[in-house]
């Protein structure tokens, strides 16, 4: 069964603290996005990946296919960030579509 | 920077009227998505489109449900009769060869049926 999981449902942090945002699936996949959702319910792409690692300012994201595992970091972290953080994944029997998890809700408090 | 836009941002409508939303994907974009997101649920895949055709649908994209690019530069999701769940945020999406397969997602239409 293709299925997302993400943890945690819910953060919340101190401006500066790293962060962490976990994804977990549960087969073989093609390719993996982080997304984020702002209140207004705009979804904006961060990365896309199928392995290693990605870096995009205070942002890294990691996958680890042997696990079926991805993370994506927040480095000094800042109340801007908070946002809906969404992993989705495309799954290798499942053509283009791709399958969403639940979102991680983060919460940076100045 | 390019982007995907969406028409309209908040749509409200009476249950079993026909509603069409429209969405202007990137220009040089070859494949086109719709995905809905229920308040407080996850966002759900419906259709893919391209080559003037539809190349996957979900569960959800039943008979009621329709795409169409109608010319160049617009792709509608229209669905024929509403009902009281189908009220979500629609979302477009977009992607090329060129992109790497990443989705640049529209802005949404909020779709409220009463």
């Amino acid at each position: 069964k293709n299925e997302v999981e993400q943890s945690p449902q819910n953060l919340t942090a101190q401006e500066g603290e790293f962060i962490t945002i976990n994804c977990s699936y549960s087969v073989g996949i093609s390719a993996l996005h982080w997304l984020q959702q702002h209140p207004g319910g705009g979804i904006v792409s961060l990365f896309m990946l199928s392995s290693g690692k990605k870096k995009h300012g205070r942002l890294i994201a990691t996958i680890n296919i042997q696990e079926k595992h991805s993370s994506l970091h927040i480095t000094a972290s800042h109340p801007r960030d908070s946002a809906v953080y969404i992993c989705a994944v495309r799954f290798l029997n499942t053509g283009n579509q791709f399958y969403f998890g639940t979102g991680t809700s983060l919460t940076v408090i100045p | 920077e390019p982007e995907v836009t969406q028409t309209p941002s908040h749509q409200v409508t009476q249950m079993g009227q026909e509603v069409i939303l429209r969405c202007v994907p990137i220009s040089n974009h070859l494949y086109f998505y719709w995905y809905r997101q229920i308040l407080g649920q996850k966002v759900e895949f419906l259709v893919s489109f391209y080559n003037n055709e539809i190349s996957e649908k979900s569960e959800i994209f039943d008979d009621q449900f329709s795409v169409e690019r109608p010319d160049g530069s617009n792709f509608t999701l229209k669905i024929r009769s509403t009902k009281l769940e189908d009220s979500a945020m629609y979302f477009c999406a977009s992607s090329s060869y060129t992109s790497g397969g990443t989705q640049f997602f529209g802005p949404g239409t909020r779709l409220t049926v009463l």
